[in-house]
């Protein structure tokens, strides 16, 4: 099966400065990459994703970067706000078919102001 | 659309007692997940279900517990008995079969187990 791994599981930056969070995964037929952000008490909710035939995808403040070779993908924060703070978890299907979605263990980020 | 719907949102019971948690999925959604999640070890997937069949248990800690989906609207999970170290998050989420797989979540049940 899939094994996913996410780093690093807390990160602390500076109102208005970038954050950086980067999983690995292990099979190679993984298509698609989604993340998650999960705020205090509440559920976790999709916030991007990414398809495998394309190399990076942006929303707003966010984006993410997949490298399908080196088997990473990457999720940047531009212009932290402190309603960014949140568990952040990155995820893969491997070649598991039924929507079946392996999760990383997570990253606690904290925006100080 | 109301989304996943879960109850009861808060549970606390005794060690050794029955509990049921249930879930409602988005309509027209094939796929139901069942989740723990706990600060040792993050978001697990327990089972899931695909137009009402159990696919994957491989998840379910032990016989203790076991779950349900009788129609395509409705999912139990069921916890007999209850033991302490049971005691965490747990989330249902549904997915729509065609696509990528966005799995959308529930508001989750928080289970105290004393």
């Amino acid at each position: 099966g899939e094994n996913v791994e996410q780093h690093p599981s807390t990160l602390s930056v500076q109102e208005g400065d970038s954050a950086v969070i980067k999983c690995t995964y292990s099979d190679s037929a993984s298509n698609y990459f989604p993340w998650y952000k999960q705020e205090l008490g509440k559920r976790p909710q999709l916030i991007i994703d990414i398809r495998s035939n394309v190399g990076e995808k942006k929303d707003q403040r966010i984006a993410v970067t997949l490298n399908k070779t080196a088997k990473h993908f990457s999720l940047h924060i531009t212009e932290t706000q402190p309603e960014d703070s949140a568990v952040y978890f990155c995820a893969a299907p491997g070649e598991a078919a039924g929507n079946k979605l392996t999760f990383g263990g997570g990253t606690r980020v904290l925006v100080k102001p | 659309d109301a989304g996943v719907i879960q109850s009861p949102r808060h549970e606390v019971t005794e060690m050794g007692q029955e509990v049921t948690l249930r879930c409602k999925p988005i309509s027209g959604h094939d796929y139901l997940f069942w989740y723990r999640q706990t600060m040792m070890r993050g978001l697990e997937l327990l089972i899931y279900f695909n137009n009402n069949v159990p696919i994957d248990d491989s998840g379910m800690p032990e016989d203790r517990f076991s779950a349900k989906m009788p129609n395509a609207s409705f999912s139990t999970l069921k916890i007999q008995p209850s033991e302490p170290r049971d005691s965490a998050v747990y989330f249902c989420a549904s997915s729509f079969q065609r696509g990528f797989g966005e799995q959308f979540f529930g508001p989750g049940t928080r289970l105290t187990v004393l």
